[in-house]
């Protein structure tokens, strides 16, 4: 079945770089994204994916994707304390719009 | 643009009562959607509304659960009798169009259930 999976916490020192990395199931899925949480909001959407790309780059933001291992990450660049959140992984097809996210990785920042 | 809107933004309710939630979709969004997330996990589709149709409600627990769309327009979802594993946030998302897959979410409404 569908599943995506993501390590659960990563902490990183503010100005360095951040790699939240993703592993999914689904070979078919068109589209893979990246949700962000903050506390007591709902999610928002940073950024996507289509299966055919390998990379995209949005301002700080740099995904990659690895369709033959099916391994996504997230590269956030000179993080901030605002990038404090739960980021999501998640995968969609285009021909329905179904997602399945991952749980989420707990990103922390330390001074 | 205003945003999704839900409401309540919390409730507190004892196992076995009943509970509704609200949800406001981003005008002119045909695609409706409840999720839950459970703490530590996250959002689950329960039903996916195109108009005021259902496209795929396959993890609603129809037992207890239900949803309706009747305008194509605001949606309910509506837990009768609540059980204690239905303590969740409960995500109302809307999209413009079923094949866009870019869905807008609401703020959440946190429930909990005693």
């Amino acid at each position: 079945g569908e599943d995506v999976e993501q390590s659960l916490f990563l902490s990183v020192r503010e100005g360095d770089s951040s790699v939240i990395n993703c592993t999914y199931t689904d070979s078919s899925s068109t589209y893979l994204y990246w949700y962000k949480q903050e506390p007591g909001a709902g999610l928002q959407l940073l950024t996507y994916i289509f299966s055919n790309m390998d990379m995209k780059q949005d301002q700080r933001l740099t995904v990659l994707l690895n369709k033959k291992d099916k391994h996504l990450s997230l590269r956030i660049a000179d993080t901030q304390t605002g990038d404090s959140a739960i980021y999501f992984c998640a995968e969609g097809h285009s021909s329905a719009s179904k997602i399945i996210f991952g749980s989420g990785t707990r990103l922390s920042i330390r001074p | 643009e205003a945003g999704v809107a839900q409401s309540p933004r919390y409730k507190i309710i004892e196992k076995r009562q009943s509970v509704a939630f609200w949800c406001n979709p981003i005008s002119g969004h045909a695609t409706l959607y409840w999720y839950q997330q459970i703490l530590g996990q996250g959002p689950k589709l329960l039903i996916q509304f195109q108009n005021n149709g259902v496209v795929d409600d396959s993890q609603l627990p129809k037992d207890r659960f239900s949803a309706e769309r009747l305008k194509g327009v605001d949606s309910t979802l509506k837990i009768q009798p609540a059980k204690l594993e239905d303590s969740a946030v409960y995500l109302c998302a809307s999209s413009q169009a079923e094949s866009t897959d870019t869905q807008y979410f609401g703020p959440g409404t946190r429930l909990t259930v005693l």
